[in-house]
């Protein structure tokens, strides 16, 4: 499969714990995006990368949340001392360019209890 | 940067009735794409468009692009339990910001 790829697909943590997420892009790819969806939104920018540069992380909700991108390929988005409101959806999402058609992945799912 | 209003909010509709979902935007568009997210899945990429006054058809699907490029439209024909999902739009040049989308509920 060339799609994009995330993994794990579901987490279940603790208050106060860490989690990260990887993210596959689909290769070419140059783009790399995070969102977060909760139920009844839409996905709620969150940062994104150019290779391994990242352009824009104002819209991250706060600083426990922080996104690599290392060597332009895959991504990783950590949350720090997570929280209940945390638990949503994290998608991500890759393109070849701006303007280019984005492609998501299947999301993963965070539950905080 | 742009922003895109999608109207309605929801709309839900029996079984073989038409649906149209709206993007307006105050500003100039490069390019809009549309996305459906089936519940619990994923935004799947539907298609884009460009050109001013640009119209494309996927089966019971039409796209619009009005002359302007300030506005678009998702129109379904005869619609099925299949086309249950939200329907969202978005400025490809922006792709930070979506909107709420349109949540289409089929009734059977």
């Amino acid at each position: 499969d060339t799609g994009v790829s995330q993994d794990p697909r579901h987490k279940i943590t603790k208050r106060g714990q860490n989690v990260t997420f990887r993210c596959d892009p689909i290769s070419e790819h140059n783009r790399l995006y995070w969102y977060r969806q909760t139920l009844g939104q839409g996905p709620e920018f969150l940062t994104y990368f150019q290779n391994e540069a990242q352009l824009e992380k104002s819209r991250l909700l706060s600083d426990r949340f922080s996104a690599e991108r290392p060597k332009g390929s895959f991504s990783t988005l950590e949350i720090q001392r997570t929280e209940q409101g945390d638990s949503a959806m994290y998608l991500c999402a890759s393109s070849a360019s701006s303007g280019n058609t984005i492609y998501f992945g299947e999301g993963s799912w965070l539950t905080v209890v | 940067g742009q922003q895109v209003m999608q109207i309605p909010q929801y709309q839900h509709v029996q079984e073989g009735e038409d649906f149209t979902t709206y993007c307006n935007s105050s500003t100039t568009l490069s390019n809009i794409q549309w996305y459906k997210q089936r519940p619990g899945g994923h935004p799947v990429f539907l298609i884009q468009l460009v050109k001013s006054g640009e119209v494309k058809k996927q089966k019971r699907l039409t796209f619009q692009f009005g002359e302007a490029k300030k506005n678009s439209s998702l129109h379904i024909t005869a619609t099925q339990t299949t086309d249950v999902g939200t329907y969202f739009c978005f400025s490809g040049n922006t792709p930070l910001v979506f909107g709420k989308g349109t949540r289409l509920s089929v009734i059977a």
